[in-house]
């Protein structure tokens, strides 16, 4: 059964620096593209990034370009996302996800990340 | 920008009941849409794909629908179980976008 576990959220100053990994099994990893979905508490879904399946090409959303790097270790079925400079906006529960069909096939549990002072 | 917007926004209903949510998008898209169920506390399930394609696992009674700017998520017969918030999610060229949400709460 294919599963993701996403680990590294804790709370951070505004300013700092964080990485999240998310720790893939039950599926041949480098097959697919990996992506990073996150969800402020009691709103919706918004897509953050995404890795292509051999790493080459990275995308991400407006709101975290420049500020946040997605990288994957296929070698080690492991995925990451570096996010720097980081904004009281940016707390949320993080997901990490399979892509397929156009969406997100399989999630992790999520963890969560809390920018404050 | 792509928007996608569902409505309603919050949706009661009972057990044994039929349920339509709506996606509307703000341009016409491709059938590359996808419906998921979130429940609180929990990661989102993938229901539905390229607008009305169940995914493996997932009762028959959803079904999606749609074309051009306007997609449906409906569930025949409402069960106990589907109580939740669904999301409707559009992918083109490198984006990745979703609705606000539908909240089917217990009428």
């Amino acid at each position: 059964e294919a599963q993701l576990v996403e680990s590294g959220g804790t709370l951070v100053q505004p300013g700092g620096s964080l990485r999240l990994s998310c720790a893939a099994s039950g599926f041949t990893f480098n097959y697919f593209w990996m992506h990073w979905v996150r969800q402020v508490p009691g709103k919706g879904l918004v897509w953050v990034s995404l890795v292509e399946s051999d790493g080459t090409k990275t995308v991400y959303a407006d709101s975290v370009k420049g500020r946040f790097t997605v990288s994957r270790d296929n070698a080690k079925n492991m995925l990451y996302l570096q996010m720097d400079s980081l904004t009281v906006d940016d707390t949320a529960v993080y997901y990490c996800a399979r892509g397929q069909w156009g969406g997100f096939d399989v999630w992790g549990q999520g963890t969560v990340v809390t920018v404050s002072s | 920008d792509l928007q996608m917007t569902q409505f309603p926004s919050t949706l009661s209903a009972s057990v044994g009941d039929r349920v339509t949510i709506t996606c509307r998008a703000s341009q016409t898209i491709s059938n590359w849409l996808a419906w998921y169920q979130q429940k609180p506390g929990k990661a989102p399930k993938f229901l539905i794909f390229k607008a009305s394609t169940l995914e493996s696992g997932v009762p028959s009674r959803f079904s999606g629908s749609g074309s051009g700017t306007e997609f449906t998520l409906t569930i025949s017969s409402l069960q106990p179980d589907d109580f939740a918030t669904y999301y409707c999610q559009h992918w083109d060229s490198y984006s990745w976008t979703f609705g606000q949400g539908t909240k089917v709460e217990i009428k």
